[in-house]
């Protein structure tokens, strides 16, 4: 599956480092999202971007940043995180304006993250 | 606001069985799309099947079919002839197919074990 793709797989960052994850989309979609997967919880949806502009912010806290240069790519930027943002970041892509059926999702392999 | 609960928080299978994972959920739409999502140790969310609400015909996929009972708000999902690569946690999920929506809820999954 390489319809979605996500760099790094794996980051070990300490709480007062700043680094970013990137998601690219190959497959002609207009909307991409970020999610978080703690353990023993459901997957918390974080951002939504539709056609570059972003439509969703669930209540995320600010030291986590998204960017959206076009509809292929997005960014999460990550400054002074603390232990409990460790987790596995899911980027995923669809296209919801192209009639019915395109509601569905698709999904990277996800970014391992371990705060320090 | 929609939820989407998986009673069983582990099943496991002998190879070549027939294994039903159950998903129930709570919506006031009547349009909507059901989904479930695989995923493997390697941690990639793959799509396995995907349900319109709409349709009567229950959606099969090869050795994945569907029980959609819209009525009962019920959704489960059977696998056939089990094989060691089907061990993953199974997502269930649901998304409005309305104008403008992007909100994929995700039940806590299932974890399915395949037994030799």
């Amino acid at each position: 599956e390489t319809g979605v793709t996500q760099t790094p797989r794996h980051l070990v960052m300490g709480m007062t480092n700043k680094k970013s994850l990137k998601c690219e989309q190959h497959l002609g979609h207009n909307a991409m999202y970020w999610y978080k997967q703690s353990a023993k919880k459901p997957l918390e949806l974080m951002f939504v971007y539709n056609f570059k502009e972003q439509t969703e912010n669930n209540s995320v806290p600010s030291r986590f940043s998204p960017e959206c240069p076009n509809s292929s790519h997005l960014f999460l930027h990550l400054h002074t995180l603390q232990p409990e943002d460790s987790a596995l970041y899911l980027c995923a892509s669809s296209s919801p304006a192209s009639g019915r059926g395109s509601n569905t999702q698709y999904f990277g392999p996800g970014t391992r993250l371990t705060v320090l | 606001a929609q939820t989407v609960t998986q009673s069983q928080p582990e099943m496991s299978v002998q190879e070549a069985e027939t294994v039903t994972l159950s998903c129930t959920y709570d919506t006031s739409e009547s349009d909507y799309y059901l989904f479930w999502y695989k995923q493997p140790p390697s941690r990639q969310m793959i799509l396995v099947i995907r349900q319109e609400a709409y349709k009567q015909q229950n959606a099969t996929e090869n050795r994945f079919s569907v029980n959609f009972q819209k009525a009962a708000k019920s959704f489960s999902l059977k696998i056939s002839d089990s094989q060691l690569g089907d061990a993953a946690m199974y997502f269930c999920a649901y998304t409005y197919s309305g104008a403008g929506s992007y909100q994929l809820t995700f039940g806590k999954g299932t974890k399915l074990s395949v037994i030799p």
